[in-house]
């Protein structure tokens, strides 16, 4: 069964102190991974769209990387702004439509 | 900017009433989902459509239908809606093969 799992379910950080936040995922085939940040209250904003082992793509004091059977959310210098939760979903080879999506990490970065 | 728009940020209705939450998308998306998400359950697919008048079942779809009589227009429907039906509503629209989606603002709806 295709599933998604991050960890840890909520993590606090200091401003400025650097952590990672973990996704891994069993498909039988991936056609993609997605990070998503979604504030108190409303929709989902996309981050990023990874496609093959070994890509990476930054924003800001966010990059996320992948390997065959997870991605890492890597935030560098937290900012209290970056407080919200992370979610990450993954696109199976053998669906056009579904995304499946992992229960997310609440981030609280303190000042 | 590509924009997906539910029509209603905040809703509160009476058990049994008939409810419809509304969703339109202007970046001409052949797909179009309805979630609900709750705290510990995380996001849990209603109902998605794939073309206009086109409909598949989620995971979660008692309770619920949907209509898309135009593409760009996505409708979901509480028939009778109960207590356990409140939730937050969110809508999304994709283009072909995963590509990823993009969500609405979500709708907070309250059924007393």
């Amino acid at each position: 069964e295709d599933q998604v799992t991050q960890s840890p379910e909520a993590l606090r950080l200091q401003e400025g102190e650097s952590s990672s936040l973990n996704c891994s995922y069993t498909v039988s085939g991936l056609r993609g991974l997605f990070w998503y940040r979604q504030d108190p209250g409303k929709g989902p904003e996309f981050l990023f769209t990874l496609y093959s082992a070994g890509e990476e793509k930054e924003k800001e004091r966010l990059k996320a990387t992948l390997t065959k059977k997870e991605s890492f959310l890597h935030i560098t210098a937290p900012k209290p702004e970056d407080s919200a939760t992370y979610l990450c979903a993954v696109s199976p080879m053998d669906s056009s439509y579904k995304l499946i999506f992992g229960s997310g990490t609440r981030l609280l970065v303190r000042p | 900017d590509v924009k997906v728009t539910q029509s209603s940020r905040y809703l509160v209705k009476r058990t049994g009433e008939k409810v419809f939450l509304e969703c339109v998308q202007d970046m001409d998306h052949e797909n179009m989902f309805w979630y609900r998400q709750d705290p510990g359950l995380g996001l849990r697919l209603i109902y998605f459509s794939y073309d206009v008048k086109m409909k598949e079942k989620g995971d979660i779809p008692e309770g619920y239908s949907v209509s898309r009589e135009k593409k760009e227009r996505f409708s979901l429907i509480l028939e009778s809606a109960s207590t356990n039906q409140t939730s937050m509503y969110l809508c999304a629209s994709s283009p072909p093969l995963g590509y990823g989606y993009t969500f609405g603002s979500g709708t907070r709806l309250t059924v007393v």
